[in-house]
């Protein structure tokens, strides 16, 4: 079993819709959570960080951890075509791990 | 955020000679540094994890002298891929963080290709 698991998609969305990606983790080390969004060729960015079970909010951006099912999730709203990307959801504790990514693709 | 610079940005090398890849923390110290490696169309892979000052601890399967790693200063890490294969041709991406807690930032990525 994978320490971090994501489903890689394609992920296909209509402008204006609500995004949702997943992870799901096995390692109750895990203490830190982050999303990044990633662009061919490019080095990860990241959107959001957080460290306890919750929401976090960043503009169009909320990032749900829930510690006790060893799930996160990123929620986009009112998705945009320059939001098409590959998101990877990492985990840390003394490394940092990444899930596959998952291929976001936000038609007009 | 916090800003990470990596460089070459690419790199073109004949097969059996050594590349050096830099990863430098350009506004912040950097306690730890990850380095690793992608694929197309894949994730990335965590080659080693290495902290100031100290050895690189190292992901089982990857050959530690091969992928040389040293992290001599709180704001530099470099990799050296040494006798370098077709096989390494890769994206190899560093990512530094402050601290154990902190949020770790990435550089842009080296692309090497091996010829």
């Amino acid at each position: 079993q994978k320490e971090v698991e994501q489903d890689p998609g394609p992920l296909s969305v209509p402008e204006g819709a609500i995004v949702s990606l997943n992870c799901t983790y096995s390692n109750s080390a895990f203490q830190y959570f982050m999303w990044y969004r990633q662009y061919s060729r490019k080095g990860p960015e990241l959107l959001m960080y957080t460290y306890s079970s919750g929401n976090k909010e960043d503009g169009r951006f909320t990032a749900q951890v829930d510690k006790s099912s060893k799930y996160i999730s990123l929620f986009i709203r009112d998705s945009q075509p320059s939001d098409s990307a590959t998101y990877l959801c990492a985990m840390r504790w003394n490394k940092l791990i990444f899930g596959a990514g998952t291929r976001l693709a936000v038609h007009p | 955020g916090a800003v990470v610079s990596q460089h070459p940005s690419w790199v073109i090398c004949k097969s059996g000679t050594s590349v050096k890849i830099e990863c430098r923390s350009l506004d912040f110290q950097a306690t730890t540094m990850f380095w690793y490696r992608q694929f197309p169309k894949q994730s990335l892979m965590l080659m080693a994890t290495s902290n100031e000052g100290s050895k690189a601890t190292y992901e089982q399967g990857v050959e530690k002298d091969k992928f040389l790693i040293n992290h001599a200063s709180l704001t530099l890490s470099t990799l050296t891929v040494t006798s370098a294969h077709p096989e390494d041709s890769s994206f190899y991406i560093c990512s530094a963080s402050m601290d154990r807690e902190s949020e770790a930032f990435f550089g842009q990525g080296t692309r090497l290709t091996v010829v």
